[in-house]
């Protein structure tokens, strides 16, 4: 089995601020790890994965992540927040030697004030 | 490309009514899923499909029926709507073989169930 947590519902940050959201993950095989956004009535958007290689990886819109194998995360990161960086954001994990099936995490809603 | 497509964006059933959820997908994807989404639970899959003919059940698959005639189509049936139905409904779409790739998300359709 396979599952994801992030730890907080909310995240409240100043605009020029770095962010993080925090997600840590349980997978039996090898973790394909990924991190998608939702702005308010609209899709998933992807914005980054880790699947091998580098473990900070760069992704759209400046967020970058960190996959940490002994802790079991993979932290969503900026260096620096907009305003138009709110939305609700997700981690997902899945077994890299068990298919397509992608779990994701409750969502951590992102908050930046001006 | 139009991605990945669905009708109707909302959707008002009364108890007991049937209805299906369209989802078409123009990338000539292999894997297509459906997922709610509930508030503070994330996404949870429903069904998934690894391409036409071949349908599986994910993590909350009561209530409802797949097929996958052809590998542009995944319509999602709701037997005997509930109240309990009454949420988000996601379809996304992705490759499949090395278990890399990415999935690419529909912008949902939003079901109320009376």
């Amino acid at each position: 089995a396979q599952s994801v947590a992030q730890p907080e519902d909310q995240v409240n940050v100043a605009e020029g601020n770095p962010l993080t959201v925090k997600c840590t993950y349980s997978v039996s095989g090898n973790p394909y790890l990924f991190w998608y956004v939702q702005y308010p009535n609209r899709g998933l958007q992807f914005l980054l994965k880790y699947i091998t290689g580098d473990n900070l990886v760069k992704g759209s819109y400046g967020f970058e992540a960190e996959f940490n194998k002994s802790q079991t995360s993979f932290h969503l990161k900026k260096p620096s927040a907009l305003v138009s960086d709110s939305a609700l954001y997700f981690c997902a994990v899945r077994d890299g030697n068990a298919g397509n099936m992608l779990t994701f995490g409750g969502g951590t809603r992102l908050m930046v004030k001006p | 490309n139009a991605g990945v497509t669905q009708t109707p964006k909302f959707q008002v059933l009364k108890t007991g009514q049937s209805m299906t959820l369209q989802c078409a997908q123009d990338m000539n994807h292999e894997y297509m899923s459906w997922y709610r989404q509930d508030p503070g639970m994330g996404l949870r899959l429903i069904h998934y499909s690894v391409g036409a003919g071949i349908t599986d059940q994910g993590e909350v698959p009561n209530g409802y029926n797949v097929s996958r005639s052809t590998t542009e189509d995944f319509p999602l049936r709701l037997l005997s709507a509930a109240p309990s139905q009454t949420s988000v409904y996601f379809c996304a779409s992705s490759y499949t073989g090395a278990g890399r790739e990415t999935q690419y998300f529909g912008p949902g359709t939003r079901l109320l169930v009376l």
